[in-house]
């Protein structure tokens, strides 16, 4: 069964210092996508990055890149140059990408980044 | 503005009482979902719909319900809420729910049942 494991419940970073969120993943399945989310306290959910099991090359979208380590089964989330703004929770994801019988999105449980100046 | 809409976004009701939580989405997305977040456990899907008339449970569907009579719309129903239903509940939306597709979220919607 496929499982994502977020073992930082919280983590603390000074602002412009980059920071690594973990992730590790399980899962039997050859094809399949790693998602990120960021939720601010104000609660809505807002999607950050992709990478697919067969990209290339790890995934960037400006100040966030995934350190993608597909034998270790790791797709840690990376923020640079942090910014009071980026303090929220952040949530790894994983859905299969072809076949299987169902197409849900299966969330960690999720780090709680706090910013500070 | 494409948008998946939840209502209301704060709700605080007692044991029993029949509630609906709405959701609709203007991008003709096929594939909706309902999530509940908790404390430490992260977002669990409760139920999904591939397209109209095509629903199926996910993995926390004991005392919900739900129904897509229409494209846009996957209400959620609590027929008789316990508090143990007590979360924050997130609808979603993409276009087929495969591959690469992310997940368009409400805004939520905190639930309250004493």
């Amino acid at each position: 069964a496929q499982k994502i494991t977020q073992t930082q419940p919280g983590m603390f970073v000074q602002e412009k210092e980059a920071v690594t969120l973990d992730c590790t993943y399980d899962t039997s399945d050859q094809s399949y996508g790693l998602f990120w989310y960021k939720q601010p306290s104000s609660g809505e959910m807002i999607f950050l990055i992709y990478q697919g099991s067969y990209d290339e090359q790890n995934a960037t979208e400006g100040r966030y890149s995934l350190n993608f380590q597909k034998a270790r089964k790791s797709a840690n989330l990376v923020i640079s140059a942090s910014q009071l703004g980026d303090s929220a929770m952040y949530f790894c994801a994983m859905r299969e990408v072809y076949g299987g019988a169902t197409n849900k999105l299966i969330f960690g449980t999720g780090t709680l980044l706090a910013v500070q100046p | 503005e494409a948008q998946v809409t939840q209502n209301p976004r704060y709700l605080i009701t007692v044991t029993g009482k029949k509630l609906t939580v709405t959701c609709s989405q203007n991008m003709n997305h096929e594939y909706m979902s309902w999530y509940r977040q908790d404390p430490g456990l992260g977002l669990r899907q409760i139920y999904y719909s591939m397209n109209v008339e095509v629903t199926d449970k996910g993995d926390v569907p004991e005392g919900y319900k739900v129904s897509r009579k229409e494209k846009r719309n996957f209400p959620l129903i609590l027929e008789s809420p316990s508090p143990n239903q007590t979360s924050l509940y997130f609808c979603a939306s993409s276009l087929r729910g495969r591959g690469r597709e992310k997940l368009f979220f409400g805004s939520g919607t905190q639930l309250s049942v004493l």
